[in-house]
């Protein structure tokens, strides 16, 4: 079954509003958390890693102040895109990080599409 | 960073067979193998740990090596199923974040 699951499946906004994505571990616990975008035709892009009571790490290039990530429990990652803007239309994935112990298989969530107007 | 892979699409009738490439320019701890339909979210296929070991999953299997950093993908008599995009991912570190590669198109028709 899914291990990780994500919220909205898919959302529509207008633009310069803001919209968050839920990302959830069901099976153990994540200290760590991936968030990718992916555009048309592209490949998945890692945006940041979401490291569990600290602040997220951003790859070079993504606007930490636009996409805020807030990992507060061991459970739930979320991604909040700020002011969302036409070009920010996006396939979202999250992924979790395996655990101690457990082979190094990264598994993902079904993904969000945010379609902004 | 940014593996790379090739060929970029390949085209099979039913039951041909394919291999996907993917190179790196870095040690590679690990590599991964998915496989995105159109509109979903990538579905694992496996993973390849440095050693240069072999995996397979029914009439997919892939290698490693380590020392060349390479993997490549094979797929054997192939499936209507099988279509869509495949990535390969690579981790230099355990731990770390898959980096993906650009991805290889495959099409198979009857």
């Amino acid at each position: 079954g899914a291990v990780v699951s994500q919220h909205p499946s898919r959302v529509i906004c207008k633009s310069g509003t803001s919209v968050k994505i839920e990302c959830r571990s069901l099976d153990f616990q994540a200290t760590t958390m991936f968030w990718y975008r992916q555009f048309p035709k592209q490949s998945l892009m890692l945006m940041a890693t979401s490291n569990e009571g600290s602040k997220a790490t951003y790859e070079q290039g993504v606007e930490k102040d636009k996409f805020l990530i807030n990992h507060a429990s061991l459970t739930l990652s979320t991604l909040t895109v700020t002011s969302a803007h036409p070009e920010d239309s996006s396939f979202y994935i999250c992924s979790k990080a395996p655990g101690q112990g457990r082979t190094d298989t990264q598994y993902f969530g079904p993904g969000t599409r945010l379609t902004v107007l | 960073q940014q593996p790379v892979q090739s060929p970029q699409a390949v085209i099979l009738r039913e039951g041909e067979d394919a291999v996907i490439n993917c190179s790196s320019s870095k040690a590679l701890y690990s590599v991964h193998w998915y496989r995105q339909k159109h509109g979903e979210a990538p579905v694992f296929l496996m993973i390849l740990l440095k050693g240069g070991e072999q995996k397979g999953h029914e009439k997919i299997s892939a290698s490693f090596n380590e020392k060349k950093q390479q993997s490549s993908l094979y797929l054997t008599a192939s499936q209507l199923s099988y279509s869509g995009t495949y990535f390969c991912g690579t981790k230099s570190q355990a731990g770390t974040a898959l980096i993906f590669g650009k991805g290889t198109t495959l099409s198979v028709s009857s």
